[in-house]
């Protein structure tokens, strides 16, 4: 049963638009979300994160949104960029007790010019 | 300074037979963490060690699989009698995380070991 689930398994969207990349989660005793950014042939890379205690929180152009009576997450991005063609995995994890993070299958971004 | 090192970056081997994957991560990080991915999923945890114990392997999906960090840096991941449905990359990454309390340390990923079982 996936905890983190990511339900697009692709998005393309146009430079300079906002990329919005969903992610949905089943456990309500999650209390910490994280975006990470892949490239081909590269390990996953830290993007942005939120405690449960936020709703919302912002760095640059990423900003990520929180509902958790709905067990959503969001990652905006705007204005998108060429670089930012890449996977994106939400995933999720639990404070004060190990440091596994769940993380979804992942959303394929495309930018197009 | 250095990243998280992962060797070797490609590694094929036939069916039944023992491989040894390494990660280095990077200096200072206390927490070391190993994941699978297989096509078309996310990073799946498997083992999770603070210094040089193991303090979560419920990951692991049975006992062909093994890891060690005898000195508390340098891990290596060790399957016995491969099998085709290991074939997968295999990621490993650090953070500096001392579970002394909350914890959202940033965990930092190598580039993967791409194993292939034939």
């Amino acid at each position: 049963d996936q905890q983190v689930k990511q339900n697009s398994p692709s998005l393309s969207v146009q430079e300079g638009r906002i990329s919005i990349l969903n992610c949905d989660y089943t456990n309500s005793m999650f209390d910490y979300f994280l975006w990470y950014k892949k490239y081909p042939a590269e390990g996953p890379t830290f993007l942005i994160s939120i405690s449960s205690i936020k709703d919302k929180n912002e760095d640059g152009r990423f900003t990520v949104f929180l509902n958790k009576s709905a067990k959503h997450l969001s990652l905006h991005i705007v204005p998108s960029q060429p670089g930012d063609s890449a996977v994106y995995f939400c995933a999720a994890g639990l404070m004060n007790r190990d440091d596994k993070i769940i993380f979804g299958k992942g959303t394929r971004l495309h930018i197009l010019p | 300074g250095a990243g998280v090192s992962q060797t070797p970056s490609n590694k094929v081997t036939e069916k039944g037979k023992y491989v040894e994957l390494r990660c280095d991560p990077i200096s200072g990080h206390t927490a070391l963490y190993w994941y699978r991915q297989s096509l078309g999923q996310g990073p799946e945890f498997l083992i999770y060690f603070q210094g040089t114990g193991a303090a979560d392997d419920s990951g692991l999906p049975n006992d062909r699989f093994f890891a060690v960090r005898p000195e508390g840096s340098v891990s290596t991941l060790k399957i016995q009698r491969t099998e085709r449905g290991d074939s997968a990359v295999y990621l490993c990454a650090s953070s500096f995380s001392t579970r002394e309390g909350p914890s959202t340390d940033t965990q930092y990923f190598g580039p993967g070991t791409r194993l292939t079982v034939l």
